[in-house]
């Protein structure tokens, strides 16, 4: 079936490094692939819409400068945390929408961030 | 704007026991509506879903029914196991949002042996 591979699936770095997030379909195109934040024991919330070959669409509240979305091909969609402090610290997930079909999206395994 | 409710958890049952999580929506358009669980430390898996009115989605011995009267997708299962236990998510999507999904804040089942 469909995957969607998210990598790196764990990382811890210090405050004030960027850290870049990258989710892939594995076996088909996505036009379109969203971001999800997810902190502890709490729903998932979307961050931001992203489409191929133009800017992201981002929800109210999210700082697009801090949350820097590249989705340069149609199975590569990065997310990229910049100057990134202890309260970026959360688990990030991914997601991607088959270009061809009308199925449901396929999520990532997610990635969990800690910023030290 | 659009939205999802779930019943507030966390769950607890016994091994057997019969499930009910409530799940009723807000959306301006005619939604899809899904099932999510995550198991603890992992991502979102589709559990099951429905594209229009008196559909009814059903996987792993779990079922829902899309409810239009009454805007609800309340998950069942007649005998749960304890690989069940994780958290769930009621979950629509409106094609006119590029498909952008809404998630309910999620329940958290536990099952004991």
């Amino acid at each position: 079936g469909a995957v969607v591979s998210q990598h790196p699936s764990w990382v811890i770095c210090k405050s004030g490094t960027s850290v870049k997030i990258e989710c892939r379909s594995l076996d088909f195109q996505a036009t379109t692939m969203f971001w999800y934040r997810q902190f502890p024991k709490q729903s998932l919330m979307l961050m931001a819409t992203s489409n191929e070959g133009s800017k992201a669409t981002y929800e109210q509240g999210v700082e697009k400068d801090k949350f820097l979305i590249n989705h340069a091909s149609l199975t590569l969609s990065t997310l990229t945390v910049t100057s990134a402090h202890p309260e970026d610290s959360s688990f990030y997930i991914c997601s991607a929408q088959d270009s061809y079909s009308n199925q449901p999206q396929h999520f990532g395994d997610g990635t969990r961030l800690s910023i030290l | 704007g659009d939205s999802v409710t779930q019943m507030e958890g966390p769950v607890t049952l016994s091994e057997e026991a019969f499930l009910t999580i409530n799940c009723t929506y807000t959306a301006t358009g005619y939604p899809s509506l899904f099932w999510y669980v995550q198991y603890p430390g992992e991502g979102l898996q589709l559990l099951l879903k429905a594209t229009k009115a008196d559909d009814k989605g059903s996987n792993k011995g779990f079922e829902a029914t899309y409810r239009k009267e009454t805007t609800s997708f309340h998950l069942e299962k007649g005998s749960v196991q304890v690989s069940d236990s994780a958290v769930y998510f009621c979950a629509l999507s409106l094609p006119t949002s590029y498909d952008k999904v809404i998630f309910g804040p999620g329940t958290s089942l536990s099952v004991i042996p």
